[in-house]
């Protein structure tokens, strides 16, 4: 059972274009982070959120946890082809439980 | 500042083998965490490790263990080797633990692909 989903699974859009992937759950998370993952490496930490409604915004990309801190999304304003890769959410659930989501692969063409 | 180091790189290992990944931490960082991921079930966690003792574990047979020495490099040993277990092995060090620390930045290393042939 996957605590978090997301979606959409697969994404390619034209550079220039926007997008938000979400990250939804039906427990409630302490904090969610975002990464990103290139082909080849691990995952890099974009961004962590605690509060709920809370909104991080980070150059291009906006991260806001929801309300009731069961689902987050992240949206990219002007897609560049470095945006390209795989983003993944995490959450710490309020067991103390870390939880990756199952993915978005995004592909930006140029 | 030298990143997280993870040894070998690359693996091929037939089935019922055995296999043990290193990881180096970043230095001044005291926990480890280890993951799996494969493209069917994504990432997901296995143990982490906090001055030597194992601080959580997820769902994963007793086949997989692991263990963190007194400079806190990490192994991660997977015994009696299956197809099932081809996947990136990745782990991540953090100063006190993502696992129970908000707000904590966890670096991942490479990872290690292992296949199991």
């Amino acid at each position: 059972t996957q605590l978090l989903e997301q979606s959409p699974q697969f994404l390619s859009i034209q550079e220039g274009e926007n997008l938000t992937v979400y990250c939804n759950s039906s427990s409630v998370f302490s904090s969610l982070q975002w990464y990103r993952q290139e082909p080849g490496e691990g995952p890099v930490l974009l961004v962590t959120v605690v509060t709920g409604g809370e909104v991080k915004k980070l150059k291009r990309l906006t991260f806001q946890f929801g309300d009731a801190r069961k689902d987050s999304s992240l949206h990219i304003t002007a897609a560049q082809p470095g945006d390209t890769g795989l983003y993944l959410c995490a959450g710490l659930n309020t067991g103390n439980q870390f939880y990756f989501g199952t993915g978005t692969s995004l592909t930006v063409i140029p | 500042k030298a990143g997280v180091t993870q040894t070998p790189r690359y693996l091929i290992k037939t089935r019922g083998q055995q296999v043990t990944l290193s990881c180096s931490p970043i230095s001044g960082h005291r926990s480890v965490s280890w993951y799996q991921q494969t493209p069917g079930q994504g990432l997901q966690f296995l143990f982490e490790y906090f001055s030597e003792t194992q601080r959580n574990k997820g769902n994963f047979p007793g086949r997989f263990s692991g263990r963190q020495f007194s400079n806190s490099r990490s192994e991660m040993n997977v015994s009696t080797l299956e197809l099932g277990d081809s996947a990136l092995y990745l782990c991540a060090s953090s100063r006190s633990g993502t696992q129970r620390v908000l707000n904590t930045e966890a670096f991942f290393g490479q990872g290690t692909r292992l296949t199991v042939v």
